[in-house]
């Protein structure tokens, strides 16, 4: 069936390095995928988003990579300061049009 | 400011009571979604709605009810039937933008719990 998931469930940084949260998902026929940051006690905030004709896409310190290939997703924080610690979440689309598929999350934990 | 807002932020269920959540949205979004997130777990698909006066099932569709008699509102339905209500319940809503997908943004939740 269809299925997103992530490698790690706990990720734990140091103020001002670079994070990598990672995420597999097994719908070839996905087009389209998000990243979610959630605050404890708060809905999913949208962070970035991509479509499966691109590889790489650049926000605001944060970069998304697709990797079709292998049906791998990244989310990269650059700088990661104490505001990101949060539960990052992806998704995809099914063939359902518009239904989400979520992944179990990462907690990112950044350490001062 | 444009927004969804979800409420009441708590909520309590006594044993046999039905409760409705509610979900108002002024983002002129077609789509409206609920969702079930329980401790440490990802979001679990409730119902969703792509228009006005037609919705459908989702993943976990049993125990609940829905409507969406208005565009801006998505009221969500958590009957005696669900046995385990106790659970954070996200309502969000999403613009077909074209054909393309679209995000989806979310309210800040309800948080059930049984009384």
């Amino acid at each position: 069936g269809e299925s997103v998931g992530l490698h790690l469930p706990t990720l734990s940084v140091q103020e001002g390095d670079n994070s990598i949260i990672n995420c597999a998902y097994s719908n070839s026929a996905s087009d389209y995928f998000i990243w979610y940051k959630q605050e404890s006690g708060k809905g999913p905030q949208f962070i970035i988003d991509i479509r499966s004709n691109m590889d790489k896409r650049q926000g605001q310190r944060v970069t998304v990579l697709l990797n079709k290939t292998v049906k791998h997703l990244s989310l990269q924080i650059a700088a990661t300061q104490p505001g990101d610690s949060a539960v990052y979440f992806c998704a995809e689309t099914s063939n359902q049009g518009g239904k989400l598929i979520f992944g179990q999350g990462t907690e990112l934990s950044v350490k001062p | 400011d444009g927004g969804i807002t979800q409420s009441p932020k708590y909520l309590f269920r006594k044993e046999g009571q039905n409760v409705t959540l509610s979900c108002e949205q002024n983002l002129n979004h077609d789509a409206m979604y609920w969702y079930r997130q329980d401790p440490g777990q990802g979001l679990r698909l409730i119902y969703y709605s792509q228009i006005v006066n037609d919705f459908q099932k989702g993943d976990i569709a049993e125990g609940y009810s829905v409507s969406r008699e208005k565009k801006e509102s998505f009221p969500l339905t958590v009957t005696s039937a669900q046995k385990n209500p106790t659970a954070f319940y996200l309502c969000a809503s999403s613009s077909p933008g074209q054909g393309k997908d679209q995000p989806q943004h979310f309210g800040d939740g309800t948080r059930l719990s049984i009384l």
